[in-house]
């Protein structure tokens, strides 16, 4: 069955530090690749997604992920965080033919320390 | 103002009751899905539909049913044979074959 592993479950970064996610997935086929993110007390959001094309993807807030399809990942990055991403971050993929089935990771919540 | 929107954000039920969780969108999505999120398991899905009076189980289904009577709504009622209902329930939405996104949540606590 397919499956997505976010290794690391709590993150702790002090503002301006960078910031690295890592999202596996054991999908050998086409997927399409997505990062939501889940501030406190608010709506689960779009981060970016990947369905084709560039491998590296640009999303909102300055965030980035890169896809490696030779080794399964889509890890999330930033180059310098803040205060203000603090929140959980799920990685989801789900196929091109299969759209409804959204498979996603148990998350990691990111503490950011002023 | 366009969006999906859940009833209510907060929800209290004993112990063998039903209790039915509202999910409306009016963003035109022809699909909608509910999902369960607890702590450290990411969200797992229970109920999808494509289309109005049709619905397939997710992965989780046990102990919840849904309608889908109109494009718009997708309720889930909860019924007491779900064996550990407290969790927080989200509801989603999507064109087909793309994005899905999510609405505010319902946090169920049994009691």
């Amino acid at each position: 069955a397919q499956s997505v592993s976010q290794h690391n479950h709590h993150v702790i970064l002090s503002e301006a530090a960078s910031l690295e996610l890592g999202c596996n997935y054991s999908y050998g086929g086409t997927v399409n690749l997505f990062w939501y993110v889940q501030y406190p007390g608010q709506h689960l959001q779009l981060l970016l997604k990947y369905f084709s094309g560039d491998p590296l993807v640009k999303g909102i807030k300055g965030f980035e992920a890169e896809f490696i399809k030779s080794k399964f990942s889509f890890n999330l990055r930033k180059p310098s965080v803040q205060w203000s991403d603090t929140a959980e971050y799920f990685c989801a993929v789900n196929q091109p033919y299969n759209t409804d089935k959204l498979i996603f990771g148990t998350g990691t919540r990111l503490q950011v320390f002023p | 103002d366009g969006g999906i929107t859940q009833s209510p954000k907060y929800l209290f039920r004993k112990e063998g009751q039903n209790v039915t969780l509202s999910c409306e969108q009016n963003l035109n999505h022809d699909a909608m899905y509910w999902y369960r999120q607890d702590p450290g398991q990411g969200l797992r899905l229970i109920y999808y539909s494509q289309i109005v009076n049709d619905f397939q189980k997710g992965d989780i289904a046990e102990g919840y049913s849904v309608s889908r009577e109109k494009k718009e709504s997708f309720p889930l009622t909860v019924t007491s044979a779900q064996k550990n209902p407290t969790a927080f329930y989200l509801c989603a939405s999507s064109m087909s074959g793309d994005t899905q996104y999510f609405g505010p949540g319902t946090r169920l606590t049994v009691l």
